[in-house]
């Protein structure tokens, strides 16, 4: 079982959706969880930063993350063509070892 | 959020040449900086983790004589591609993470290596 998995998509959606991106895991001792946008040729912008179990908004974007099931979701509201970008999951153990998810294509057509 | 800063962005070199490239933090001081490749349409592939004063920790199979990592100060990692031949062009991306224990965790622009 990898330790992180994270559907690869591509995921298209019409403009307005509400987005779903999921990942889960396996290794209980992790702590924090980001979201990460990366459009193509450039870096990783980090967009959501959540520790331990809880829900996160910042404007159109709610981070959950449930310990209990291993899941971690991010919520996109009203996407926009410009969300369309990878995006990758990422948690770590106290800021030690990182796990990245593969990541998922998502394109928001207008 | 901080923000980490690669240089270059793109570079184009000769096959047998050598490669620099910096990735600063210029608002905090990373005592660990992450050192990444990745391919067109494939995720992050972790090459080496480089601390501030040490030597750098090398994933399987990345040849460290090939990749010299160098941490020489808090703000300031540089990735050099020793001998460069066409299959390591890549793109190349640092991320760094602060002194303090909160897990977050900031990347660079990438750098995007074509070795003719």
């Amino acid at each position: 079982q990898k330790e992180v998995e994270q559907d690869p998509g591509p995921l298209s959606v019409p403009e307005g959706a509400i987005v779903s991106l999921n990942c889960t895991y396996s290794n209980s001792a992790f702590q924090y969880f980001m979201w990460y946008r990366q459009y193509s040729r450039k870096g990783p912008e980090l967009l959501m930063y959540t520790y331990s179990s809880g829900n996160k908004e910042d404007g159109r974007f709610t981070a959950q993350v449930d310990k209990s099931s291993k899941y971690i979701s991010l919520f996109i509201r009203d996407s926009q063509p410009s969300d369309s970008a990878t995006y990758l999951c990422a948690m770590s153990n106290y800021g030690q070892n990182f796990v990245f998810g593969p990541g998922t294509r998502l394109s928001v057509l207008p | 959020g901080a923000v980490v800063s690669q240089h270059p962005s793109w570079v184009i070199c000769k096959s047998g040449t050598s490669v620099k490239i910096e990735c600063r933090s210029l608002d905090f001081q990373a005592t660990t900086m992450f050192w990444y490749r990745q391919f067109p349409k494939q995720s992050l592939m972790l090459m080496a983790t480089s601390n501030e004063g040490s030597k750098a920790t090398y994933e399987q199979g990345v040849e460290k004589d090939k990749f010299l990592i160098n941490h020489a100060s808090l703000t300031l990692s540089t990735l050099t591609v020793t001998s460069a031949h066409p299959e390591d062009s890549s793109f190349y991306i640092c991320s760094a993470r602060d002194g303090t224990n909160t897990g977050e965790l900031f990347f660079g622009e990438g750098s995007r290596l074509t070795v003719l």
